[in-house]
C-alpha cells in the first residue's frame, strides 16, 4: 500500500501569514489522485482539493494544490483565524486508498 | 444537499460484532458509490471499504476478513459490520460519498460515531 508522509507535524503562524504544507507518497500516485482535507475538532474531514489541483465547491481560492507523481503540496495563501485545524492527505488512485497522519496548523 | 447519518451501538464487547448504519438523506443511494472510514488517536484514518448499489464492493485487505458492507435500497441506508473486534477497533466511524469526480474522492462525510470495544 502507498504510505503518505506529511510534514511538518505542526505548523505555528500567525493569521495573515502563507502556509505550505507537504505529502510525500512512498509509490507513484496514479493519475495524480491526491485529494487534501481540513478537519476542525469535533467534525469530520471536509474536502478542499481533489486531483491534485482542482479546488472542492465553495472552497476559498486562498487554497490551492499543487504537485504531482510523489510529491505534492498544500498552500494556503493568507491564513484566516477559521484555517487553524489539521489537514489530511489523501491517495485514491490506488487501493487500499491511504491517508498521511496530517499536519496541525496552530495559532503561533 | 445530501447528508449522511450514522447510527449503531457506541459499545460492542471483545470479540463480538460491529454492526452500523449510515441513512443517506438529500440523494439516492442508487447514484454513487457509499463507503466507511475510521479515526482513531493510534492509527490515524484508516479507509475500511466501499460499496456500489449493485452490490460491487472493495475492501480494505487490513479488514478483508472481517468487514462487511452492503446496501438496504428501500431504506436509502448502507451498512457495516466488522466481526471479532478487539480494543484496536476503538475508533470514531464515519461514513462517506464517493463523488463523481474523476477517480472518486470522499466528498461528502457524516458527522461520525464513536464505538468503544469493551472487555
Amino acid at each position: 500500500e502507498i504510505v503518505l508522509t506529511q510534514s511538518p507535524g505542526t505548523l505555528s503562524l500567525s493569521p495573515g501569514e502563507r502556509a505550505t504544507l507537504s505529502c510525500r507518497a512512498s509509490q507513484t500516485v496514479i493519475s495524480n489522485y491526491l485529494a487534501w482535507y481540513q478537519q476542525i475538532p469535533g467534525q469530520p474531514p471536509r474536502l478542499l482539493i481533489y486531483g491534485a489541483s482542482s479546488r472542492a465547491s465553495g472552497i476559498p481560492d486562498r487554497f490551492s494544490g499543487s504537485g504531482s507523481a510523489t510529491d505534492f503540496t498544500l498552500t494556503i495563501s493568507r491564513l484566516e483565524p477559521e484555517d487553524f485545524a489539521v489537514y489530511y492527505c489523501l491517495q485514491y488512485g490506488s487501493s487500499p486508498r491511504t491517508f498521511g497522519q496530517g499536519t496541525k496548523v496552530e495559532i503561533k | 444537499q445530501v447528508q449522511l447519518q450514522e447510527s449503531g451501538p457506541g459499545l460492542v464487547n471483545v470479540s463480538e460484532t460491529l454492526s452500523l448504519t449510515c441513512t443517506v438523506s438529500g440523494g439516492s443511494i442508487s447514484e454513487h458509490y457509499w463507503s466507511w472510514i475510521r479515526q482513531s488517536p493510534g492509527k490515524g484514518l484508516e479507509w475500511i471499504g466501499y460499496i456500489h448499489y449493485s452490490g460491487i464492493t472493495n475492501y480494505n485487505p487490513s479488514f478483508k476478513r472481517r468487514v462487511t458492507i452492503s446496501v438496504v435500497r428501500s431504506k436509502n441506508q448502507f451498512s457495516l459490520e466488522l466481526s471479532a473486534v478487539t480494543a484496536a477497533d476503538t475508533a470514531r466511524y464515519y461514513c462517506a460519498r464517493l463523488g463523481k469526480t474523476d477517480g472518486y474522492v470522499f466528498d461528502y462525510w457524516g458527522q461520525g460515531t464513536l464505538v468503544t470495544v469493551s472487555s
